[in-house]
């Protein structure tokens, strides 16, 4: 059973361009959140999808945006790109939550985004 | 803001030592407090969960305490190997957002042999 998968693996893109993240959840699982991780920090929540659906989002701006297909993989679009969004973006895949099921996310490898 | 403070920042420990990693949370709407260990190169893998309902839960050599007045939990790794060098996350997550977790600052753990 193959757990998330994301690709790219690395990334290198320059201030002002547009990146496209792509990761295919865990086989099962319906939702898929997105995350970044600085150097040294713990991952911040950028947003969560759900049937195409972005259901809830973290303190990003509007150059963080998504989507969802209609088999639950996503993409996590960047644009104008600034030194600050260097990074590993991390995929979480999970059941969507409801009372009194276990919900776990499972994480996949992430991509490294280095922004010059 | 920072939601789930974490301490220390790097720790030490000799082979067959405890690990102490603390944790402290300021939302009281939090119901789900998870613990994630990374490797280099890898993504965060959940290692043991506990809800505010128990004092504490053991899994293994991996023990979560758990005090609700305090808004304070702890990971204890009892009898340290070198393989648990690793970064670990405390957690926390609001059950009914199904889902967003807040993660703390993370601690690196050596273990030495």
């Amino acid at each position: 059973d193959a757990g998330v998968t994301q690709s790219p693996t690395h990334l290198i893109k320059t201030r002002g361009q547009q990146v496209t993240l792509r990761c295919s959840p865990k086989s099962g699982h319906d939702t898929v959140s997105w995350y970044q991780q600085a150097l040294g920090q713990g991952p911040q929540f950028i947003f969560q999808y759900y049937e195409e659906e972005e259901r809830q989002r973290g303190n990003f701006p509007d150059r963080f945006s998504g989507h969802q297909f209609p088999n639950y993989s996503s993409e996590l679009n960047v644009n104008a790109l600034l030194l600050g969004d260097s990074a590993l973006y991390l995929c979480a895949s999970s059941h969507l939550w409801r009372e009194g099921r276990k919900d776990t996310q499972y994480f996949g490898p992430g991509t490294r985004l280095t922004v010059l | 803001q920072q939601q789930v403070k974490q301490s220390p920042q790097s720790l030490i420990v000799q082979k067959g030592g405890i690990s102490i990693i603390n944790c402290a949370y300021e939302n009281t709407a939090f119901d789900y407090f998870p613990w994630y260990q990374q490797f280099p190169g890898k993504g965060p893998a959940l290692l043991i969960a506990i809800r505010p309902d128990v004092s504490e839960k053991k899994e293994g050599r991996f023990t979560i305490s758990f005090n609700k007045s305090a808004k304070q939990f702890s990971l204890h790794i009892m009898d340290s190997q070198p393989g648990d060098s690793a970064t670990y996350f405390c957690a926390a997550s609001e059950y009914s957002s199904a889902s967003k977790i807040i993660f703390g600052s993370g601690t690196r753990l050596s273990i030495r042999p």
